[in-house]
């Protein structure tokens, strides 16, 4: 069972508008969560990172929660933009180098 | 910002074939580098660990022999799929731990590479 599991599959949101993408995960020890976003056929992109002491970030129009406690995050994007149409994955770190990759979430945004 | 480089983008070859996949971290020095296989709709997942001068580490379940992995330099790892059939068709993307950025072990980021797009006919 994966564990870091990611809601919804895919979504479609007009531009202007807002979104949010969850990110659940039983990853332990825990060390950080990242989110990043994949567009399509090209590597993946750092959008945030967040240890255990942060419960919020952001980057531009990106922001980031997390709760430690219930093990969940969040990705909030704000004024949704054409190029905001892309795959975005939660991966969180347990400790060492090893990284746990969520399946992410398919983002469509249509003029 | 740091930059990870892969080559090529994108192979389509015969069954049989070996096929040869370069990493190299253009600006930082990589001591570590990893390469994932991405099915399409799913996860990344990790087949190995390439560390510089040193054996790499694979992932339960991937063989080594299939897929030769050469760390020679601090900057270059090379990713070589033996002998490929259709079913190792597949999007590989390698990634690079930037050790001179800072943080402590699995705090340190790791920077992607573009992929490499094998198709096996």
């Amino acid at each position: 069972k994966n564990q870091v599991e990611q809601s919804p599959q895919s979504l479609i949101i007009l531009e202007g508008k807002n979104c949010t993408l969850q990110c659940n995960y039983t990853v332990s020890p825990f060390s950080n969560l990242r989110w990043y976003k994949q567009d399509t056929g090209r590597g993946p992109v750092s959008l945030t990172i967040m240890t255990f002491s942060e419960n919020t970030k952001s980057n531009g129009r990106y922001t980031a929660t997390l709760d430690a406690d219930t093990k969940q995050s969040s990705l909030h994007i704000t004024a949704s933009q054409l190029s905001d149409s892309a795959s975005y994955i939660c991966v969180v770190s347990g400790g060492d180098y090893k990284l746990s990759f969520g399946a992410g979430t398919t983002v469509t945004v249509r003029a | 910002g740091a930059v990870v480089s892969q080559h090529p983008s994108r192979v389509i070859c015969k069954s049989g074939t070996s096929v040869k996949i370069e990493c190299r971290s253009l600006d930082f020095q990589a001591t570590t580098m990893f390469w994932y296989r991405q099915f399409p709709k799913q996860s990344l997942m990790l087949m190995a660990t390439s560390n510089e001068g040193s054996k790499a580490t694979y992932e339960q379940g991937v063989e080594k022999d299939k897929f030769l992995i050469n760390h020679a330099s601090l900057t270059l790892s090379t990713l070589t799929v033996t002998s490929a059939h259709p079913e190792d068709s597949s999007f590989y993307i390698c990634s690079a731990r930037d050790r001179a950025t800072g943080g402590e072990g699995s705090n340190q980021p790791q920077h992607f590479g573009d992929g490499t797009r094998l198709s096996i006919l």
